[in-house]
């Protein structure tokens, strides 16, 4: 199994592109989300999902949108990229909402 | 406001040295208690889940330990591959959804 797969590892982007961080899992999990990590600070909440159809926002969601079509796919859109949102970001995934997270490898941007 | 503190932010031991990592935490309710380990580049990657006080875990030189307001990570006769960032996260029972909050993690390095 390929587990929680995140497209791509790395991007730069210019101050108002925008973009989508894929993110695709096999496990068949119910719940999704985005966290952005960021040097000295905890791993924090962008967005969530509890399955096909149904988002909602997590602690930092500002600037960017998440949709749910299938089980397996969970994009990330940035509207308008900004320096603030240079960062890795990481999709996680878990069979319930009590079930351990599983993470994918993150995909690093940098916006100039 | 939940809030994870880790301590301390960095540890270097010996190989063979054992050492603890600290995590304190504020919830308001806690619905698990997870540690994770991450290594450069990648994902965290899932190591356990403790749910009450008095709680333990173990897996091969690791251990961890649950009271009420902190849980610690035990590390016994360490390796040069036990180098990584291990995060601690909490799951409050107010919070809707698999939220975690993260600490912003101990870096170990151990020589050899």
């Amino acid at each position: 199994n390929a587990g929680v797969t995140q497209t791509p590892k790395f991007q730069v982007l210019k101050t108002g592109q925008s973009m989508t961080l894929q993110c695709a899992q096999d496990m068949n999990h119910e719940y999704m989300s985005w966290y952005r990590q960021d040097p000295g600070m905890g791993l924090r909440l962008i967005h969530y999902s509890v399955g096909a159809g149904i988002t909602d926002q997590g602690e930092v969601p500002n600037g960017y949108n998440v949709s749910r079509s299938t089980t397996e796919d969970f994009p990330l859109r940035l509207l308008s990229a900004a320096p603030s949102q240079t960062s890795v970001y990481f999709c996680a995934s878990s069979y319930s909402v009590q079930s351990p997270l599983h993470f994918g490898n993150g995909t690093r941007l940098t916006v100039t | 406001e939940d809030q994870v503190t880790q301590s301390p932010e960095a540890l270097r031991l010996q190989e063979g040295e054992s050492s603890s990592l600290n995590c304190s935490y504020t919830v308001s309710g806690l619905r698990g208690l997870f540690w994770y380990r991450q290594d450069p580049g990648k994902g965290p990657e899932f190591l356990f889940t403790l749910y009450s006080a008095g709680e333990e875990k173990e897996k091969e030189r690791l251990k961890a330990t649950l009271t009420k307001k902190e849980s610690f990570l035990h590390i016994t006769a360490p390796k040069p591959e036990d180098s990584a960032t291990y995060l601690c996260a909490v799951r409050d029972n107010m919070e809707y959804g698999n939220k975690l909050v993260f600490g912003a993690g101990t870096i170990l390095r151990v020589k050899s």
